[in-house]
């Protein structure tokens, strides 16, 4: 089972619509849940940082985090073109041994269509 | 605020040969981590540094290497390249604080290709 999985997509969305991006980990001593968005070319970009269980909000942008279900989500209300990406999901466990490590999912290609 | 700096941006490099990359963090931060991206294999973690010490080790050949300097800058050096090695490296800044939650903020990445 692989550390990090996410929805393999490619997912495609209308202009407008919510986008539902999921990620599911198997070590419950993580902490620390980021979304990062790369655009093909460039280097990732930090969009969502959540530690705790529940909803975190920002702009259009929701992510949600469920500890016992070892589930973190990224909702994009609104999607627009300039959205379409690869979004990676990270996750940093606790403990000494993971100091400035982040395990990250396979991505999920996001493509949102006028 | 300036970003996360890398140099260079891209390299060509023959097998045998080795490659060293440099990362210059945020302003305040102490800890970098370095990433290899391949299309394969994703996005894996290399190494960390903080305060001119490693504190963390991904699970790659000792061809790969690096250090951190007293003004946080640092480098990573891979010996004698191999096809294989062909990829983006990024390299990713945060304050490293233990206890706390850090964010991770990427560079630009320097794209090594090997012939």
């Amino acid at each position: 089972q692989k550390e990090v999985e996410q929805n393999s997509g490619p997912l495609s969305v209308p202009e407008g619509a919510i986008a539902s991006l999921n990620c599911t980990y198997s070590d419950r001593v993580s902490q620390s849940f980021f979304w990062y968005r790369q655009y093909s070319g460039k280097s990732p970009e930090l969009i969502m940082s959540i530690y705790s269980n529940g909803d975190k909000e920002d702009g259009r942008f929701t992510a949600q985090l469920n500890k016992a279900s070892q589930y973190v989500s990224l909702l994009i209300r609104d999607s627009q073109p300039s959205d379409s990406a690869t979004y990676l999901c990270a996750v940093e466990n606790a403990g000494g041994t993971s100091y400035g490590k982040l395990t990250f999912g396979q991505g999920t290609i996001l493509t949102v269509h006028p | 605020k300036a970003g996360v700096t890398q140099t260079p941006r891209y390299l060509i490099k023959t097998r045998g040969q080795q490659v060293t990359l440099s990362c210059s963090p945020i302003s305040g931060h102490r800890s970098v981590s370095w990433y290899q991206q391949t299309p394969g294999q994703g996005l894996q973690f290399l190494f960390e540094y903080f305060s001119e010490t490693q504190r963390n080790k991904g699970n790659f050949p000792g061809r790969f290497s690096g250090r951190q300097f007293s003004n946080s800058r640092s480098e990573m050096n891979v010996s004698t390249l191999e096809l294989g090695d062909s990829a983006l490296y990024l390299c990713a800044s945060s304050r490293g604080l233990a206890g706390s939650y850090n964010e991770q903020f990427f560079g630009p990445g320097t794209r090594l290709t090997v012939l």
